[in-house]
């Protein structure tokens, strides 16, 4: 079946411009997550939803950044002002289920490169 | 605050070697722990998800094993081939995933 999908894969945006970016999970996962992923280091944990709501938002760096996953599938990141220090790669990954078991594999799609000009 | 180091940062091997790479975290307070492959311009493939219960698992030529006492996980890697030559991370899952920095693994052929 299909995987984790997010668009655009690449994104360059002018400093202070409003940018979003999106995701599609595996059909039927009810966990999304965002990480941020700078170069040479792992992924930076931003934010969990469990089906509509936001059950864990401490990882997003300041109030430029939001997420919405409006219906409980799509969601989509949305960063204001951008600044440089922004540019990174955004992934995203989906599992079946929150945290224990063999269902919590995260599962990564190919992540959006965000360059802020 | 759980911080995740792995070592070594890189290494480079001729094919065919076996090799282990090395995965330490600070709290011991965690659900379970991942090793995820990542090529480069590439997301995260997951390649071994252990259980905090759990003390290894085997899936082909990768092992991964997890000492949850003493913060530590290896994934070994046998008759290494250059197809694995990518970015190997650990992740360990409490309240939410924290990631090492990876280990970058070339395999010369």
């Amino acid at each position: 079946g299909a995987g984790v999908s997010q668009t655009p894969s690449n994104k360059v945006t002018e400093k202070g411009k409003y940018v979003e970016l999106r995701c599609d999970p595996i059909s039927g996962h009810t966990a999304l997550y965002w990480y941020r992923q700078s170069l040479g280091q792992g992924p930076e944990f931003l934010i969990y939803f469990q089906g509509t709501g936001a059950a864990d938002d401490s990882g997003l760096p300041n109030d430029r950044f939001f997420a919405v996953r409006p219906e409980g599938s799509v969601s989509t990141l949305k960063i204001q002002r951008t600044e440089r220090g922004d540019s990174a790669v955004y992934l995203c990954a989906s599992s079946p289920q929150v945290a224990g078991g063999p269902g919590d594999t995260q599962y990564f799609g190919p992540g959006t490169r965000l360059t802020v000009l | 605050k759980q911080e995740v180091t792995q070592i070594p940062a890189a290494l480079s091997v001729p094919e065919g070697e076996n090799l282990v790479l090395n995965c330490s975290f600070t709290d011991s307070a965690i659900y379970n722990l991942q090793w995820f492959r990542q090529d480069p311009g590439k997301g995260l493939t997951s390649l071994l998800l252990i259980q905090s219960s759990q003390r290894e698992q085997t899936s082909g030529r990768l092992n991964a094993s997890l000492d949850k006492s003493s913060g530590r996980s290896t994934l070994y890697i046998a008759a290494s081939q250059p197809g694995d030559s990518a970015t190997y991370l650990c992740a360990v899952k409490g309240n939410k995933l924290i990631f090492g920095t990876g280990t970058l693994l070339a395999v010369q052929p």
